[in-house]
């Protein structure tokens, strides 16, 4: 079962901040963000993995909460360079660490 | 250049036509992974590989096969192509990071440009 992702879609002015949260209905092993501008192939952002340890964008931040399955994406002051839609692959604790199911993704447009 | 390739770009073809969409990547990434991508759907794996000779299915591997006799390479085969099968696909590699055992995970994951395949 896919990861639900929230919201759908968000539009923003320059400069401002957003949210973009992963939530799965089973226990994680690891979280996965990557974006996708259109026309182009997804390209990686943050893991996060059980226990605490993350890899990841200097210039963003996400959080993985093990207890309620979710994972956020933190983008502060974005840029037109964010734009994009932005997905979440979950590996889930007791499968396999390599067999990722992604969200439907969320559409994130910054505005000048 | 670090990259991976993917051929053809793009394919039209007619339900029941074997097919092969070719992934190579010259990282020597251990993991190798297929997606297919649809409007609304997101990404959905269908294969991966986490080394020669080792794969397992995704989420949505009917209809579709793979090998890994290569480390480079990891072909996508449609042996009897039908309209629903019409996407864009993408092939992925990436390093296994290894915490420990049975710890390890796909890292960093490089995306290829894209097979948008339709079935007529």
């Amino acid at each position: 079962q896919q990861p639900v992702q929230s919201p759908q879609a968000v539009i923003l002015r320059e400069g401002e901040d957003a949210v973009i949260n992963c939530s799965s209905s089973k226990a994680l092993y690891s979280v996965h963000w990557y974006r996708q501008k259109h026309g182009e192939a997804p390209v990686f952002l943050m893991i996060l993995l059980k226990g605490g340890e993350q890899k990841g964008h200097e210039k963003i931040s996400a959080s993985f909460n093990e207890k309620k399955q979710q994972s956020s994406l933190y983008l502060t002051a974005s840029q037109l360079s964010y734009s994009g839609t932005y997905f979440c692959g979950t590996a889930d604790s007791g499968g396999s660490n390599y067999k990722l199911t992604f969200g439907k993704g969320t559409l994130l447009t910054v505005n000048p | 250049e670090a990259q991976v390739t993917q051929n053809p770009r793009y394919l039209i073809t007619v339900t029941g036509k074997k097919l092969t969409v070719t992934c190579s990547q010259n990282m020597n990434h251990e993991y190798m992974s297929w997606y297919r991508q649809d409007p609304g759907l997101g990404l959905r794996q269908i294969y991966y590989s986490m080394n020669v000779e080792v794969t397992d299915k995704g989420d949505v591997p009917e209809g579709y096969k793979v090998s890994r006799k290569e480390k480079r390479n990891f072909p996508l085969i449609l042996e009897s192509p039908s309209p629903n099968q019409t996407s864009l696909y993408f092939c992925a590699s990436s390093f296994n990071n290894r915490r420990g055992p049975g710890q390890g995970y796909p890292d960093t994951q490089y995306f290829g440009p894209g097979t948008r395949l339709t079935v007529l």
